[in-house]
């Protein structure tokens, strides 16, 4: 079946504007996760969505940052007045609800702020 | 605060030994571990994962051993193949409902032919 998907794959920007970055995680999976690995760095977690849920932000590095899941499947990380320091790789990874918690990840978006 | 880390950033074996990477925690509220295969431009793979309640869990080529007193937790490979060089990132998780993951830096595993 398909994996997580997202786009777009390289998305270089100017300092200061806006981006989007979207995330189709597995189908059925109910959990989604937003990481992002910085050079040379583990990831780091941002937000994580669980069904319904209200999202758990507390992995966002400031208030630049938002995300939503529409229908509980489709999730956009959205980073506002773009730095520097937010270039990175953005991961989105997607879980369904067993016991091993297993995250499975999408190929990632490279974002490059200039 | 780094609460998992991975202190050899790179490791090269030769075809056919034994690969040992090696990861240290430090929150002992940790109580699922995990590793992740990572090639360049992909996501990270899931490889093998193991439950506090366990010291070994083994799959084909692919064990890994906790010793929970030492907050050590090892990814013991053998045979090693050259299609296993990757980037191996060890990763942890509480249960507190979430399960965000808290990544170790990474190794670099090269296997030489």
């Amino acid at each position: 079946g398909a994996g997580v998907s997202q786009s777009p794959s390289n998305k270089v920007t100017e300092k200061g504007k806006d981006v989007e970055l979207r995330c189709d995680p597995i189908s059925g999976h109910t959990a989604l996760y937003w990481y992002r690995q910085s050079l040379g760095q583990g990831l780091e977690f941002l937000i994580y969505f669980q069904g319904n849920s209200a999202p758990d932000k507390s992995g966002l590095p400031s208030d630049r940052f938002s995300a939503e899941r529409t229908g509980g499947s489709v999730s956009t990380l959205t980073i506002q007045r773009t730095q520097q320091e937010d270039s990175a790789v953005y991961l989105c990874a997607s879980s369904s609800d067993t016991i091993t918690y297993e995250q499975y990840f999408g190929p990632g978006t490279r974002l490059t702020v200039t | 605060d780094q609460q998992v880390k991975q202190n050899s950033p790179s490791l090269s074996v030769q075809e056919g030994r034994i690969s040992i990477l090696n990861c240290d925690y430090t929150n002992s509220m940790f109580d699922y571990f995990l590793w992740y295969k990572k090639y360049p431009a992909e996501g990270p793979t899931f490889l093998i994962s193991i439950s506090s309640i366990k010291d070994k869990n083994e799959d084909g080529r692919f064990t890994v051993f906790l010793n929970k007193s030492a907050k050590h937790l090892s990814l013991h490979i053998v045979p090693s193949q050259p299609g296993d060089s990757a980037v191996y990132f060890c990763a942890a998780s509480v249960n507190t409902g979430r399960r965000a993951l808290t990544f170790g830096s990474g190794t670099r595993l090269q296997v030489q032919p």
